[in-house]
Order: C-alpha cells, then structure tokens, then sequence
C-alpha cells in the first residue's frame, strides 16, 4: 500500500538559510500534519491542513510557513536556520481530520551547522 | 508539567516476559487515545487504538481509564523485535486531530 512521501531524506544546511521539506500524503487523504521531533524528544505538533486550508497551529516558529497545494501535497519552508532546527521533521496525512488515525512519512532529518 | 507523561524507562525484560506501560493524561477533554511504537530514527507507526472497553491485538492489549485519565498497554509473551520505544498518543479535544505525545517508554527485551 502506498505510504507517505517526504523528501528530501537527509538535509544539512548552514545557519540562516532556508529549506523546504515536502510532503505527499496517502492518495485519498486530504488532511496533512507536520511534527518536529528533536534529538531525544517526543514528536512536537508544528501545523496542519484540511482541504489545502490551514486547520491547527502548534509551536511553530514565525520562521516558519507552510502550505497545502490543491493536489494535497504539502510544503514546510523554513526561513532564517538555527542550530535549535536540527530535528527530524516528520508529515503524517489522515483521511478527514480529528479521530482519524494519521499514518507518519519516514521523516526528514535536517542539520543545521 | 506535560499533558501526557510516560515513564520513560528503560524497561530491560528477558524474552517471553510480560511487561506493561502506563500513561496519564491532562486533558480530560480528550477524545481518541493511541499507542505508536518508534524504532530508531524512525517514524512512529501505529501500534493500536484504545478504547474504554478495552482493546487486544494478539499478545498486545491497551485499556482506557477515563475517569483517571490513565492508559496502559501490556505485552504478553515479549519478543526480541517487540525492542523500540512506545509512544502513548491523545488526540487533542478540538477537531483538528492534533496529536500529543509522551515521551516514550524504551523497551529492549534480552535473549
């Protein structure tokens, strides 16, 4: 069965840059959620999207955006890098939002030097 | 304090043994309650929704205590690959699906 997709894998970057993590959920799943899960740390909710629109917001930086695209693919851009955005990012995707059971991507390891 | 809390262990159990996890959470608005397990580096997957009633899945059993906002998980008959770190999940009270996480409990079950 077809699973979550993110790319890219692995990034390293250097302080005060941006990247861009993608996203691409299960096909038919229209909710999307990021998480940051640091080094040692429980998975932290950041942001997520229902119907391309925005539907929570957590502990997200003001660096920080995200979108969800009309073939329900979504990006996280973050802007200004500090050595503190080092984590692993993962997307998960729901069908429907609230109770649904969210099936997590294989995460996106980010470095920031 | 955090809104769901784990102890984090280590729980260091031979093959064959059972062993059981607890959780607590704040929010006694909470509305769906789950156990993830996460292997090293990697993504959490889902091991079994909890339910009130009570809920099995082969030596995996989970229970659901409202009234003290407690949920546990319980493995039966531990296998060296059961190894991982067991994440207990609450689904925010809103209905945006928003999940919480403990901190995890770290398993490694020795032959």
């Amino acid at each position: 069965a077809a699973g979550v997709i993110q790319s890219p894998r692995h990034l390293i970057k250097e302080k005060r840059e941006t990247a861009t993590l993608k996203c691409y959920p299960i096909p038919r799943h229209d909710t999307v959620y990021w998480y940051q899960q640091g080094p040692g740390q429980d998975p932290q909710f950041l942001i997520s999207f229902y119907e391309k629109m925005q539907s929570d917001k957590g502990s997200i930086p003001d660096r920080f955006s995200a979108q969800q695209f009309s073939d329900y693919h979504s990006e996280l851009n973050m802007s200004s890098l500090e050595l503190g955005d080092s984590a692993l990012y993962f997307c998960a995707s729901s069908r429907y939002q609230g109770g649904e059971t969210q099936y997590f991507g294989p995460g996106t390891r980010l470095l920031v030097l | 304090r955090k809104e769901v809390e784990q102890d984090p262990g280590p729980f260091n159990v031979p093959e064959g043994a059972t062993v059981a996890f607890n959780c607590t959470y704040s929010n006694s608005a909470s509305q769906s309650f789950f156990w993830y397990r996460q292997d090293c580096r990697k993504e959490p997957k889902l091991l079994m929704s909890v339910y009130s009633s009570g809920n099995e899945d082969g030596r995996f059993t989970a229970q659901l205590n409202r009234a003290s906002q407690y949920i546990s998980l319980l493995i039966r008959d531990s296998k060296l690959s059961d190894s991982a770190t067991y994440l207990c999940v609450v689904n925010d009270s809103g209905n945006t699906g928003k999940l919480i996480f403990g901190q995890g409990t770290t398993l490694q079950v020795k032959p």
